[in-house]
């Protein structure tokens, strides 16, 4: 595509719900990277992969989170039992391969836990 | 560790220029630039690699002394459209995740 896209671009869900956002990269594109961008702060590294493999998930906050990309293309970051801290915009990245690269962010699935 | 971007927040008026810093604790070996406005994605300006280099286009530059660990972006005879939060995102050498660590931003208004 023409850029990164992720969905739903809005999520509101209950305490204890489970969800799943998802992130459709540029096509090609071999690395895909999971941020958590709080209100006024800087995006906060979460998890990264090259092709299908994560290369680090030293980010994800606890094991309630999950990110898969079984294809080496699109990919899931999943929340189970979610909290109220859990709340905020997660973004996409993706970057023509490891490195160095420029990562190209997504508009963000903005998530609010009720 | 998070990276320190400097100043917090900048006012000018259109035309003026303006230097925003970002100093990391640890050897870096590239940093990249973005610029966020409000509710929007993060918009890719520039990266430098260790090196010291230094990089531009149309008005807006950046250098990186690998020694003191920081970067600076510059804006020369800002525009309207410059308005917005600037982050640095940061990768240290040696490896590790290639995810970026990004400092809390400087925000920019430009007034006409």
């Amino acid at each position: 595509g023409a850029g990164v896209s992720q969905s739903p671009r809005y999520k509101v869900t209950k305490r204890g719900q489970d969800v799943a956002l998802r992130c459709d990269p540029i096509s090609g594109h071999v690395s895909l990277y999971w941020y958590r961008q709080a209100l006024g702060q800087g995006p906060e590294f979460l998890t990264y992969f090259n092709y299908e493999a994560q290369q680090d998930k030293s980010g994800l906050p606890n094991d309630r989170f999950s990110a898969e990309r079984p294809e080496g293309s699109i990919s899931t970051l999943t929340i189970q039992r979610t909290e109220q801290r859990d709340s905020a915009m997660y973004r996409c990245a993706s970057s023509r391969t490891r490195g160095a690269e420029t990562q190209y962010f997504g508009p963000g699935t903005r998530l609010l836990v009720l | 560790q998070q990276p320190v971007q400097s100043p917090q927040a900048v006012i000018l008026r259109e035309g003026e220029d303006a230097v925003i810093n970002c100093s990391s604790s640890k050897a870096l070996y590239s940093v990249h630039w973005y610029r966020q406005k409000h509710g929007e994605a993060p918009v890719f300006l520039m990266i430098l690699l260790k090196g010291g280099e230094q990089k531009g286009h149309d008005k807006i530059s950046a250098s990186f002394n690998e020694k003191k660990q920081q970067s600076s972006l510059y804006l020369t005879a800002s525009q309207l459209s410059y308005s917005g939060t600037y982050f640095c995102g940061t990768e240290t050498s040696g490896g590790g995740a290639d995810g970026l660590t990004f400092g809390k931003g400087t925000h920019l208004i430009i007034q006409p």
